[in-house]
């Protein structure tokens, strides 16, 4: 069945680093792709997404490209802040009509240090 | 704008007890959704609302789990007996409209801790 695998974590920086989050995926055909971020004491927010192969997301600084060929949505940030400190979800819809019945990561907890 | 508020934010109960959580979705949201993230593992979907109507409860894990959604405004989740596995963060959602381009918006989630 299709699935999703994340970096586990927690993943600690320093500000003004370069991150990277690792997610990888099993699917059928070419679904949309997602990441979600949870801030402390907040609900998950959608950060970014992306619907086609080749489609690069972004939002708040962050980026991730859709690469059919590693099957993967790597997310990335050139400089990270203190406020980037939550956890990300990495998540995709298994059926094409549905965008609830989401297939999620573990999670990646992020923590940067100043 | 109000959002998606979830009560209570943390619950610790005995295995054999009784737990409540609610949910109140965005007033208009029409769609509710239940959730839960078990021991830092990957979120699972629960249950899908429309309006008091249960759409899709796949995901519900056994029936000691009871989502009620009357008059469809706020929902309960209700686990009776709890278990130790039970042990989570459990998350509600609302979306205006179901479909594949609706946005879900997210409570902050209740964290059940299960003794």
């Amino acid at each position: 069945g299709d699935s999703v695998t994340q970096m586990e974590g927690p993943v600690t920086l320093s500000e003004e680093a370069f991150l990277t989050i690792n997610c990888t995926y099993t699917a059928t055909g070419y679904p949309s792709l997602f990441w979600y971020v949870q801030y402390p004491g907040e609900g998950l927010q959608l950060l970014l997404k992306a619907t086609k192969a080749d489609d690069k997301g972004s939002n708040k600084g962050f980026e991730a490209t859709y690469r059919k060929e590693t099957t993967s949505f790597h997310l990335e940030k050139g400089s990270v802040q203190v406020s980037d400190s939550a956890v990300y979800f990495c998540a995709l819809p298994p059926l094409r009509d549905s965008n609830y019945q989401l297939i999620w990561g573990a999670g990646t907890k992020l923590i940067i240090k100043p | 704008e109000a959002g998606v508020t979830q009560f209570p934010s943390h619950s610790v109960i005995e295995k054999g007890q009784t737990v409540t959580l609610r949910c109140d979705p965005i007033s208009g949201h029409d769609n509710l959704y239940w959730y839960r993230r078990v021991m830092g593992k990957e979120i699972k979907f629960l249950l899908h609302f429309v309006k008091e109507s249960k759409q899709d409860e796949s995901g519900m894990p056994n029936n000691r789990f009871l989502a009620e959604r009357t008059g469809g405004t706020y929902s309960t989740l209700k686990v009776q007996p709890a278990e130790l596995e039970d042990s989570g963060v459990y998350f509600c959602a609302s979306s205006q409209q179901g479909g594949p381009n609706e946005k879900l918006f997210f409570g902050s989630g209740t964290q059940l801790s299960v003794l």
